[in-house]
């Protein structure tokens, strides 16, 4: 049974840099999946972040490419997730989850990320 | 870039009674590329359709899906107090790759 866990700092500084690690278990992440991260605002309904495959490749959201980096840490079994110059509407709950043919098969628990000074 | 409605925002039923959820893209996709999500309260989203219409591994059969095109529907029958939740219809649109969900629709009982 695939296991996801988000973790990273609950707070950070508008024009900061949101930095988030998600512990994969129960599965490898070089097997044919790719790892996304979504994001659902307060009192609003999902959104999707990006995605990376093993291989580096990766896709992102238009809305946030400009400042999304994913990351796969092999030796870890680790999906990081890099959100930089961020705003009170990055607040959100983060989760990481794992495709499994076109739709997201197993999810973290979701960590909550509120930006404020 | 598919633009993914659900309708309606808020549907109110009883425990006992079905429940039908819409989700309409703003053209054409393949089945193959619909899912549907259910969102309780401080819980992660769990999947329950994929394809359109195949159930997700451990979901009741009383959770259907249909549809093509641009139309497809979440068809809950025999509503359970533990199926009160907000659903999702989620996209996977191949141009540009990425994931395009509906803005959810609460199902709270009357």
């Amino acid at each position: 049974q695939v296991q996801l866990q988000e973790s990273g700092p609950g707070l950070v500084k508008p024009s900061g840099t949101l930095s988030l690690t998600c512990a994969v278990s129960g599965g490898s992440l070089t097997t044919r999946n790719w790892w996304s991260w979504v994001r659902r605002p307060p009192g609003k309904g999902l959104e999707w972040i990006g995605e990376m495959y093993h291989t580096g490749t990766t896709n992102y959201n238009p809305s946030l490419k400009s400042r999304v980096t994913i990351s796969l840490d092999m030796t870890k079994n680790q999906v990081s997730l890099r959100l930089t110059s961020v705003t009170a509407a990055d607040t959100a709950v983060y989760y990481c989850a794992r495709e499994g043919g076109y739709r997201l098969d197993y999810w973290g628990q979701g960590i909550l990320v509120t930006v404020s000074s | 870039e598919v633009v993914v409605t659900q309708s309606p925002g808020t549907l109110s039923l009883s425990p006992g009674e079905s429940a039908t959820l819409s989700c309409r893209a703003s053209q054409s996709v393949s089945s193959s590329y619909i899912a549907w999500y259910q969102q309780k309260p401080g819980q992660a989203p769990r999947l329950l359709i994929y394809g359109a219409s195949s159930r997700a591994t451990g979901i009741p059969d009383r959770f259907s899906g249909s549809g093509s095109g641009t139309e497809f529907t979440l068809t809950i029958s025999r509503l359970e107090p533990e199926d009160f939740a907000v659903y999702y219809c989620q996209q996977y649109g191949a141009s540009p790759p990425m994931y395009n969900f509906g803005q959810g629709t609460e199902l709270e009982v009357k």
